[in-house]
């Protein structure tokens, strides 16, 4: 099974900085590399899927980059509605498994 | 587009069964995307159950496999879980989701989540 460790575990920002998350995986899974943001009570939502490609209806703040075992997370700017947890998650094996998460909190 | 919601008991006892549905609205079941689910035990990270084609086509995680069931009912436009012989471990937010043809195993909708905690 891939292990997904992300960092920070904890990133403290304000409105309007840039935010940098990592992802890496402990074996290749290619390009095949999604995130996800999810809020206190809300559902998850799709932001990136196959490592840079935006989900349906997501800010170009948003960006994803990288593949084989290195992926960045990058929020341009970050807004107010952005602090949140973020997790990755690979397809390249079965079975699909997650990150343990990023919290991006209000510096 | 497409909405998910989840409905069961959000107390089993040991040793029981849990049951959850997921009601798919917006869309139909019968399309071309996979039914899943996955759950988030309480400070862990997120764990992908397994998913099922209206067709019947079902992949589970081998450390879940003896005891799940998924299935679908393409008449109420939902689909269902069943985890057997649970304990404590199985104590989770469960969420259904969808993954589409194109993309598959990305997870791009979601149901709120429910919790079930297994408890006498």
């Amino acid at each position: 099974e891939i292990v997904l460790t992300q960092s920070p575990a904890t990133l403290s920002l304000s409105p309007g900085e840039r935010a940098t998350l990592s992802c890496r995986a402990s074996q290749s899974v290619s390009s095949y590399l999604a995130w996800y943001q999810q809020k206190p009570g809300q559902a998850p939502r799709l932001l990136i899927y196959d490592a840079s490609n935006r989900a349906t209806g997501i800010p170009a703040r948003f960006s994803g980059s990288g593949s084989g075992t290195d992926f960045t997370l990058t929020i341009s700017s970050l807004e107010p509605e952005d602090f949140a947890v973020y997790f990755c998650q690979q397809r390249i094996n079965w079975p699909p498994t997650f990150g343990g998460g990023t919290k991006v909190e209000i510096k | 587009q497409v909405q998910l919601q989840e409905s069961g008991p959000g107390l089993v006892k040991p040793s029981g069964t849990l049951s959850l549905t997921c009601a798919v609205s917006g869309g139909s079941i019968s399309s071309s995307d996979w039914w899943t689910w996955v759950r988030q035990p309480p400070g862990k990270r997120l764990e992908w159950i397994g998913e099922i084609y209206h067709g019947g086509s079902t992949n589970y995680n081998p450390s879940l496999k003896s005891r799940v069931t998924i299935s679908v009912d393409k008449s109420k436009n939902q689909f269902s879980l069943r985890l057997s012989s649970v304990t404590a471990a199985d104590t989770a937010v469960y969420y259904c989701a969808r993954a589409e043809r194109s993309t598959p195993y990305t997870l791009h909708s979601w149901g709120q989540g429910t919790l079930v905690t297994v408890s006498s």
